[in-house]
């Protein structure tokens, strides 16, 4: 169990780029979140998939952003024309089959700057 | 009115120190809850997780949950600088399987 991985660590990218993250799970996971967290506030749920299905997505998710899991292994997340107000810190997570409060394992993040 | 509410701090205390940090929870429903801390610049970890009313203790840690007043709270006792960091508490969700996490609370430790 080698924990969630997430790359890059660290992007900064100007305003109107595309920028695209990557999230592996833990290896037999089969659901994945995608949280996103600003400066002194708690995650902010994003969306989830169950293996390659993509279940929720959060009012949050506008349609700049898109996430895939095509093989429900790896997850990507894409932000198109990135704006300022992305800048946060990208976090994903993920839980084992089973029961549906198993709480969530946390990569340490993608920290995306939008100057 | 956000389904978890958690006083953001900070929190300055002596090494040694008992802390209280406390949340609220709106839906009466929810019968988990977990404690995540937080370091610097990491992704949050698991500390606590308990279910429904009471109590619940792990070495420094007590995680105490009042269904009644849909208030939990996390007691460290003997606190040590290693416990600063940011604290989240975090209730699931109405549907689907995510969590719902307070602004979390920022505690520092001196020495």
């Amino acid at each position: 169990d080698t924990g969630v991985s997430q790359d890059p660590r660290h992007k900064i990218t100007k305003r109107g780029q595309n920028v695209t993250f990557r999230c592996d799970p833990i290896s037999e996971h089969n659901r994945l979140y995608w949280y996103r967290q600003t400066l002194g506030q708690g995650p902010e749920f994003l969306t989830y998939f169950q293996n390659e299905a993509q279940l929720e997505k959060s009012r949050l998710l506008s349609d700049r952003f898109s996430a895939e899991r095509p093989k429900g292994s790896f997850s990507t997340l894409e932000i198109q024309r990135t704006e300022q107000g992305d800048s946060a810190m990208y976090l994903c997570a993920s839980t084992p089959p089973g029961t549906d409060n198993s709480p969530l394992h946390f990569g340490n993040g993608t920290r995306l700057t939008v100057t | 009115q956000k389904e978890v509410e958690q006083d953001p701090g900070p929190l300055s205390v002596p090494e040694g120190a008992i802390v209280s940090l406390n949340c609220t929870y709106s839906n009466s429903a929810f019968q988990y809850f977990m404690w995540y801390r937080q370091y610097s610049r990491k992704g949050p970890e698991l500390l606590m997780y308990t279910y429904s009313s009471g109590n619940k203790e792990d070495g420094r840690f007590t995680a105490q949950v009042d269904k009644s007043s849909k208030y939990i709270s996390l007691f460290i006792r003997d606190s040590q600088p290693s416990d600063s960091a940011t604290y989240l508490c975090a209730t699931p969700r109405r549907a689907g399987y995510a969590l719902n996490f307070g602004k979390g609370t920022s505690l520092l430790v001196t020495p």
